[in-house]
């Protein structure tokens, strides 16, 4: 079955420490690998993506991804947060052969303090 | 590139009436989708149109649900009788799909359509 797991429903870190948001995903097929993140009351905004090449990929905001195909990952990183990243992140799927819908995951609460 | 736009923002409803929501894409793209998220889960696919056509319906659409997109432009989602279960965002994004390059069909998001059903 194809599915999306993002194992941490909450992480709470100090600003200018590192966060890492965990993504795993099962998948027969190919994938394409998105993170988006939602801020309070308003709509998904894409971080990044993966679709192929490098498996390391960079995105707005400092936020980085490295998509590893062993593992069925695609972890999305930051090496120093501010105040400003707490939101709401989501770790989204799209399997080839569905027609391009994406899949999301439960998402992530990342809770900046200082 | 003014993004994706929906309206209204929020809409509160009394269970039983019926309610449409509008979605405008980006003006180039071809393809619009309609999605539902419910408090604490991620966004769950409804459907999806091609230019004017509705090209896959989730099983999360039921009869209740209809969208249509009648002049591949702008897209309407209208939920009969309404139930306390329907309450929920309603995302729309919308993208450019081109056969050649459909690794490259990145979605956008608008800010959704909180619907109350009280």
């Amino acid at each position: 079955a194809q599915s999306v797991t993002q194992l941490d429903s909450q992480v709470p870190v100090f600003e200018e420490a590192p966060v890492e948001l965990r993504c795993n995903y099962s998948s027969s097929v190919s994938v394409y690998l998105f993170w988006y993140v939602q801020y309070p009351n308003q709509g998904l905004q894409l971080l990044l993506k993966y679709l192929s090449g490098s498996t390391l990929v960079k995105g707005i905001n400092g936020f980085e991804a490295e998509f590893n195909k062993s593992q069925t990952s695609f972890h999305l990183r930051k090496p120093s947060v501010h105040i400003s990243d707490t939101a709401e992140y989501f770790c989204a799927v799209r399997f080839t052969g569905t027609a391009s819908k994406l899949t999301f995951g439960t998402g992530t609460r990342l809770q900046v303090t200082l | 590139d003014t993004g994706v736009s929906q309206n209204p923002r929020h809409k509160i409803t009394k269970r039983g009436q019926n309610v449409t929501f509008r979605c405008d894409p980006i003006s180039e793209h071809n393809r619009l989708y309609w999605y539902r998220q419910t408090l604490g889960q991620g966004p769950e696919f409804l459907t999806y149109f091609q230019n004017e056509a509705q090209l896959e319906k989730s099983r999360l659409l039921s009869d209740r649900f209809s969208a249509e997109r009648p002049k591949g432009s702008f897209s309407t989602l209208e939920i009969q009788r309404t139930e306390q279960g329907d309450s929920a965002m309603y995302l729309c994004a919308s993208s450019l799909a081109l056969e050649a390059r459909t690794a490259k069909n990145i979605q956008y998001f608008g800010a959704g359509t909180r619907l109350s059903v009280l």
